[in-house]
């Protein structure tokens, strides 16, 4: 049973425009969502979170949007660079600030082409 | 700035072997995971512990065991390795309310 789920495996987008990575979740106990983006050969690195008690949260190009009502957050990159190209992963937990047991979603392959 | 550091990028090993993965933090975090990541699996949380000489199950415990005997040294262990052990293992630690930080990753490969 897929708690976090991440239903697009891969995403190609233009450099200067929008990208938009999906995730939605079951479990109504999760009360923090993270996002986490990985380069070939190295760990996740942490992206930016959001608190169930928030509906936004901005950091720079990234911002990371939560519908609790439908079970949804998306993470908007604008404007996208080719650095950006990875693959991000939706990760929700049971407690504030992401410190302790996380689930995962499979994961979204980005693609920005110059 | 955070360390987690896993003491094999690569490993290669034989069916039977009993292998040990070795993961080292140096921001005296409490709390140490393991997961492994698999191609359209995501990453799969296997380990943790939230404090020396403790350890709880994750999700997909089967095949392994952990050993937290210092805050700074989380290790897993197959005690019996299989091949669909062979995986990417990824250390991870945390302190309270912050994000966990994340080492290279281990990739493993048995044959």
């Amino acid at each position: 049973d897929q708690q976090v789920k991440q239903n697009s495996p891969s995403l190609s987008v233009q450099e200067g425009r929008i990208s938009i990575l999906n995730c939605d979740y079951t479990n109504s106990m999760f009360d923090y969502f993270l996002w986490y983006k990985k380069y070939p050969a190295e760990g996740p690195t942490f992206l930016i979170s959001i608190s169930s008690i928030k509906d936004k949260n901005e950091d720079g190009r990234f911002t990371v949007f939560l519908n609790k009502s439908a079970k949804h957050l998306s993470l908007h990159i604008v404007p996208s660079q080719p650095g950006d190209s990875a693959v991000y992963f939706c990760a929700a937990s049971e407690a504030q600030g992401g410190s302790e047991k996380l689930v995962f979603g499979k994961g979204t392959k980005l693609t920005v082409n110059p | 700035d955070v360390k987690v550091t896993q003491s094999s990028r690569y490993l290669v090993k034989r069916t039977g072997e009993k292998v040990f993965l070795e993961c080292v933090q140096d921001m005296d975090h409490e709390n140490m995971f393991w997961y492994r990541q698999d191609p359209g699996l995501g990453l799969r949380l296997i380990y943790f512990s939230y404090d020396v000489k403790m350890k709880e199950k994750g999700d997909i415990p089967e095949g392994y065991s952990v050993s937290r005997e210092k805050k700074e040294r989380f290790s897993l262990i197959l005690e019996s390795a299989s091949t669909n052990q062979t995986s990417m293992y990824l250390c991870a630690s945390s302190t309270s309310g912050q994000p966990q930080h994340f080492g290279d990753g281990t990739r493993l490969s048995i044959l």
